[in-house]
C-alpha cells in the first residue's frame, strides 16, 4: 500500500514549451502533496505544498507563475512547468501525505525533465 | 535549512550491521525523526520514524537518544541493495520535509 505514481517518468521538450507532470496517490487519499526538485548530486529541494481544493504554498525563491500546481482531487496533483528553459532541466519528485494511515509522506518515482 | 546533520559517506561490509548517525540538537518536543533512503534516480523510500521511543520494523531499527538530540538508524544485515543515500529528517505537524545532504552508504561485497 501507499503507492504514489508519476507520469511521465521522462520528458524531453524544447525551450519555451510547457510541460505537465502528474502525481497520483494510487491506494489512499492525500489532502496534501509536495513537489520537490533535485539537481544532479544534490539533495531534494522542496518547491511547494499542494493542498486539495486550495492554492499551493510555494517555498521562497520558487516562481509560482512558472511552476503551476493544481490539486483538483484527493488523488491527483499536477505540476506544470511553463515556458521551460534549459535551467529547468531537473529531476522532479512528488510526495503524498498519508495522513490517515501513518502520518508519513510517500514519494513518487520522479520525473526526469530535459529542456533542449 | 535542514535541522539535521549527517556524515557525508560511510562504508559497510555486506552482512554486517550498518549504523547511520544523525544529529538533530535543535529538535522540538513535537517533532518526529523520519528516515528515508534514495537509490540512484529513484524517489525516496520511507524506512522508519519515531518520536522518542526506539522503533523497529522489517527494514530497520531507529534508536533515539533520551535527550532526543541524536538518533541512529540500524540496518541489521546490510546487503548490496542497501547502497543508497540515507536522509534523516526532523518534522512537526505540517510534515514539511527539509532534506539535508544525507549519508551516502556504500555496502561492500
Amino acid at each position: 500500500g501507499a503507492v504514489v505514481s508519476q507520469h511521465p517518468s521522462r520528458v524531453i521538450c524544447k525551450s519555451g514549451t510547457s510541460v505537465k507532470i502528474e502525481c497520483r496517490s494510487l491506494d489512499f487519499q492525500a489532502t496534501t502533496m509536495f513537489w520537490y526538485r533535485q539537481f544532479p548530486k544534490q539533495s531534494l529541494m522542496l518547491m511547494a505544498t499542494s493542498n486539495e481544493g486550495s492554492k499551493a504554498t510555494y517555498e521562497q525563491g520558487v516562481e509560482k507563475d512558472k511552476f503551476l500546481i493544481n490539486h483538483a482531487s484527493l488523488t491527483l496533483s499536477t505540476l506544470t512547468v511553463t515556458s521551460a528553459h534549459p535551467e529547468d532541466s531537473s529531476f522532479y519528485i512528488c510526495s503524498a501525505f498519508a495522513e490517515l494511515r501513518t502520518d508519513t509522506q510517500y514519494f513518487g518515482p520522479g520525473t526526469r525533465l530535459t529542456v533542449l | 535549512d535542514a535541522k539535521t546533520t549527517q556524515p557525508p559517506s560511510m562504508d559497510c561490509a555486506e552482512g554486517r550491521a550498518a549504523n547511520l548517525p544523525c544529529n538533530h540538537s535543535t529538535i522540538s518536543g513535537n517533532e518526529y525523526v523520519y528516515w528515508y533512503r534514495q537509490i540512484h534516480s529513484q524517489g525516496p523510500q520511507y524506512i522508519i520514524h519515531g518520536l522518542k521511543n526506539n522503533e523497529t520494523n522489517e527494514m530497520a531499527s531507529l534508536i533515539i537518544t533520551e535527550d532526543r538530540k541524536s538518533s541512529t538508524l540500524i540496518l541489521p544485515h546490510a546487503t548490496l541493495r542497501d547502497t543508497a543515500v540515507y536522509y534523516c529528517i526532523v518534522t512537526s505537524g505540517t510534515y514539511k520535509y527539509i532534506f539535508g545532504t544525507g549519508t551516502r552508504l556504500k555496502v561492500l561485497a
